[in-house]
């Protein structure tokens, strides 16, 4: 079974600039989390999506980031415009609906300059 | 909301030798609780897990048994290798049905 797929691994931008990462669930896996790590520190969560809703999403800065899941598969997370404070691993996970257990992407590090 | 307290890291082993770390958490109900592993550059993977009081999880030579009259789940291996050496995550699947994490503990095992 395929695992949770994210891209890009790593990606540099200055600050003010845009980025956007992708995630793509195991499948058949109706709830899917976007996570920040900041380094030294374990993940904390930014939203949570049950097939293409929204379940959570209140520790989200929504002033600059962003995140969609169409279709109820993948989903991307978008930060516009980023601050030198964004600079963390992003970290995608899903899980089965009948299942408590999460499974997480490699994730994509991210560094804003 | 629930919490979980991790003991703070980094911690140094030699090769053989016997690991604790010290996971507690604060949560309503009954939790599940597991422990994840992260390898340099990778994401976390899921080490083991314990769904009710008393129960053990184990794996790869590690365990950790759910004590609910102590709110702990400690993880434990009695004699680490070099290839152990990652950052450790205890985390708490409570009533509102979210993940929560531990700040993780780094170690760092020595031939």
């Amino acid at each position: 079974e395929a695992g949770v797929a994210q891209s890009p691994r790593y990606k540099i931008i200055e600050k003010r600039q845009s980025v956007a990462f992708w995630c793509n669930p195991i499948s058949g896996h109706a709830t899917l989390y976007w996570y920040q790590q900041i380094l030294g520190q374990g993940p904390k969560l930014l939203i949570q999506f049950q097939n293409n809703g929204v379940v959570d999403d209140s520790q989200l800065p929504k002033d600059r980031f962003s995140a969609e899941r169409l279709k109820g598969v993948d989903s991307t997370l978008k930060i516009q415009p980023a601050k030198l404070e964004d600079s963390a691993v992003y970290l995608c996970a899903s899980r089965d609906a009948r299942e408590d257990t999460q499974y997480f992407g490699p994730g994509t590090r991210l560094t804003v300059l | 909301g629930n919490s979980v307290t991790q003991m703070e890291g980094p911690v140094t082993l030699s090769e053989e030798a016997f690991l604790t770390i010290n996971c507690t958490y604060t949560a309503t109900g009954y939790p599940s609780l597991f422990w994840y592993v992260q390898y340099p550059g990778e994401g976390l993977q899921l080490l083991l897990k314990a769904t009710k009081a008393d129960d053990k999880g184990s794996n790869k030579g590690f365990e950790a048994t759910y004590r609910k009259e102590t709110t702990s789940f400690h993880l434990e291996k009695g004699s680490v290798q070099v290839s152990d050496s990652a950052v450790y995550f205890c985390g708490c699947w409570g009533s509102a049905r979210q993940l929560t994490f531990g700040s993780g503990t780094q170690l760092t095992v020595l031939p």
